[in-house]
């Protein structure tokens, strides 16, 4: 089975803090994407990338950005941490495009922004 | 650009009940169609997907959706569900032209009660 891994379940951090949250697949997807799950706003796409060191923005990537140095591994930073970034953030994985393909997500970081 | 619209925020129901989670979306271009699950406190799981061909699939769990062109729509239904099933159910499209940014609804709370 693929398996999309998130470093942590459960982060609390201050206001002004730099964050990574870390994501790794196991199954060689050039896809990988990161969303927040907001109640009431379901999934937004922070940003994606669909090759090493390739990166693109999604619909709110105001605040985040993003390292792709291994194909495998897919890192979220929130560069100065602010208590509008609390929320759940979910990787997601898939192969190349067009293929049809869903996504395997990770089970996802709770961040709490204090 | 595309829009999903999960007409229900929230569907209680009782066990061996059937059920139907709606979902309407808007393209300019034709699309796959998806259905995830999130049940609590994890990441996502797909529950079943349209690429092309017969309009009804059917999934994991029992679950099925039927795809309608003509009123954009893909409806997934159960004909007697699980305390289990409690969950949370996401519609989401994504072009079929090569583009890989998949668009999730808000999201449905299935609420099945004994």
């Amino acid at each position: 089975d693929v398996k999309v891994t998130q470093s942590s379940r459960y982060l609390v951090k201050r206001t002004g803090e730099k964050v990574f949250l870390e994501c790794v697949q196991d199954m060689d997807h050039e896809n990988m994407f990161w969303y927040r799950q907001d109640p009431g706003l379901g999934l937004r796409l922070i940003y994606f990338s669909y090759d090493v060191k390739m990166k693109e923005k999604g619909d709110i990537p105001e605040g985040y950005s993003v390292s792709r140095e291994k194909k495998e591994r897919f890192s979220l930073i929130l560069e100065s941490a602010s208590t509008n970034q609390t929320s759940m953030y979910l990787c997601a994985s898939s192969p190349a495009t067009g293929t049809g393909y869903g996504y395997t997500f990770g089970s996802g970081t709770r961040l709490t922004v204090v | 650009a595309q829009s999903v619209t999960q007409l229900d925020s929230q569907v209680p129901v009782f066990e061996e009940a059937p059920v139907e989670l709606r979902c309407n979306y808007s393209s300019s271009v034709s699309v796959y169609l998806f259905w995830y699950v999130q049940y609590p406190n994890q990441g996502l799981q797909l529950l079943l997907k349209y690429l092309s061909g017969s309009t009804l699939v059917k999934g994991i769990n029992g679950f099925e959706a039927e795809f309608n062109k003509s009123q954009t729509s893909f409806h997934l239904r159960k004909p007697s569900v699980h305390i289990s099933d409690t969950a949370e159910y996401f519609c989401a499209v994504r072009p079929n032209t090569g583009g890989f940014k998949t668009i999730f609804g808000a999201g449905t709370r299935l609420f099945v009660k004994a």
